[in-house]
């Protein structure tokens, strides 16, 4: 099972630069999460997606753009990186349904990136 | 608006014995899940344990046993016999049903925990 694959691992950016983290899960959720986790920190909300096309900001969307095309991938664009986004940033998934709020969140294993 | 706190940035406890790491939280919701993920220092999220607001038991995961009180809106994870394996950060975290966010997880700040042979 391969559940949620982020990529890249690790990534050093420069100030300005643009990239796309990819994840992908083989569940069949229909939700689906970007996260980022600051040093010592718990984790932030940016963006989330509740099925193809649709997609909402979490608490910190700010700088961060996203898409939804099928149920099994959910990029996250980082245009003009900033220092303040170096972080590790992880996606996760989850069941859909009336009772989707038991589940719990899959996630991948995070990508560390780092902008100077 | 939902908040989870834990007050513990860390903790350390004897190998074999038993340690709580605690949780409040604040909701409105009438519904909602509690949920407990493991960060080892590899970095990756393990879920660990949920308890759902209208469970009348507290979840207990094998070794992992969440003491729920709803009234005072605590949410303590229990981890018994602690092993050196179990050093790694703890985060609680909690999705309602109906404050906008059943589809959102919002996560506390964490604990530390470091098992001392």
């Amino acid at each position: 099972n391969a559940g949620v694959t982020q990529t890249p691992k690790f990534r050093i950016l420069k100030i300005g630069q643009s990239m796309t983290l990819q994840c992908t899960q083989d569940m069949n959720h229909n939700y689906m999460y970007w996260y980022r986790q600051d040093p010592g920190m718990g984790l932030k909300l940016i963006y989330y997606s509740v099925g193809a096309g649709i997609t909402d900001k979490g608490e910190v969307p700010n700088g961060y753009n996203v898409s939804r095309s099928t149920t099994e991938d959910f990029p996250l664009r980082l245009e003009l990186a900033a220092p303040s986004q170096t972080s590790v940033y992880f996606c996760a998934s989850s069941q859909t349904g009336a009772s989707s709020y038991n589940s719990p969140l899959h996630f991948g294993n995070g990508t560390r990136l780092t902008v100077t | 608006a939902q908040k989870i706190t834990q007050t513990q940035p860390g903790m350390f406890v004897q190998e074999k014995e038993a340690v709580t790491l605690d949780c409040t939280y604040d909701t409105s919701d009438p519904s909602y899940g509690l949920f407990w993920y493991k960060q080892p220092s590899s970095g990756e999220m393990i879920f660990l344990i949920y308890q759902g607001s209208y469970d009348q038991q507290n979840a207990t995961e094998g070794r992992y046993s969440l003491n729920f009180q709803k009234a005072r809106k605590s949410a303590n994870l229990v981890i018994s016999a602690s092993q050196l394996g179990d050093s790694a950060m703890y985060f609680c975290a909690m999705r309602g049903l109906f404050s906008g966010g059943y589809n959102k997880l919002i996560f506390g700040a964490g604990t530390r925990l470091a098992v001392h042979p």
